[in-house]
């Protein structure tokens, strides 16, 4: 399978835990997004990675959210001190090039926090 | 006003239909748009680029009029697996990250 994938597929955490998910992007795509989606709404951009330089943070991103990709390949996102609403749909998605609109979306990790 | 608003739905309509989908946006520097479709619990999947006035692919056609910043997505012969939502999507920013619609659920039915 050459398409994005994430790891874990779903994650159940407590209130007040870490918890960290993973994005393995398409090979030769240089640019890494993440996403969160809620019930009802559409995607909303976290933020943005072109190579391994994180360029764009969203609003959304609050200090509690950390976002890497050291290598500027796979891509970790982790959230401390987790909240109930946290609890979303974590897409990442990658695309290729500079000019290129198009993004890729992985299966996504299914936070809950009870 | 929202950066792309979309009409909610739901729509419902019977196999063989036609149906069409709207959406504005508001940046009017906007200069490609695209149509996602997310079926329930999965990732968004890319539909339809739509960089001119218009795009045609099979049964579905998008249409564009910058003039009202409006893009549509018709579907023709709706078939059962045409049921999911389907999002109006517009790059936004340096990092061309996507602003999404909040999406339009449609229900083909038998």
């Amino acid at each position: 399978d050459t398409g994005v994938s994430q790891n874990p597929r779903h994650k159940i955490t407590k209130r007040g835990q870490n918890v960290t998910f993973r994005c393995d992007p398409i090979s030769e795509h240089n640019r890494l997004y993440w996403y969160r989606q809620t019930l009802g709404q559409g995607p909303e951009f976290l933020t943005y990675f072109q190579n391994e330089a994180q360029l764009e943070k969203s609003r959304l991103l609050s200090d509690r959210f950390s976002a890497e990709r050291p290598k500027g390949s796979f891509s970790t996102l982790e959230i401390q001190r987790t909240e109930q609403g946290d609890s979303a749909m974590y897409l990442c998605a990658s695309s290729f090039g500079l000019e290129s609109y198009e993004q890729y979306f992985g299966p996504g990790t299914r936070l809950t926090v009870t | 006003r929202k950066e792309v608003e979309q009409d909610p739905g739901p729509f419902n309509v019977p196999e063989g239909a036609t149906v069409a989908f709207n959406c504005t946006y508001s940046n009017s520097a906007s200069q490609s748009f695209f149509w996602y479709r997310q079926d329930c619990r999965k990732e968004p999947k890319l539909l339809m680029s739509v960089y001119s006035s218009g795009n045609e692919d099979g049964r579905f056609t998008a249409q564009l009029n910058r003039a009202s910043q409006y893009i549509s997505l018709l579907i023709r012969d709706s078939k059962l697996s045409d049921s999911a939502t389907y999002l109006c999507v517009v790059p936004s920013g340096s990092a061309r990250q996507l602003t999404f619609g909040s999406g339009t659920q449609l229900t083909v039915l038998p």
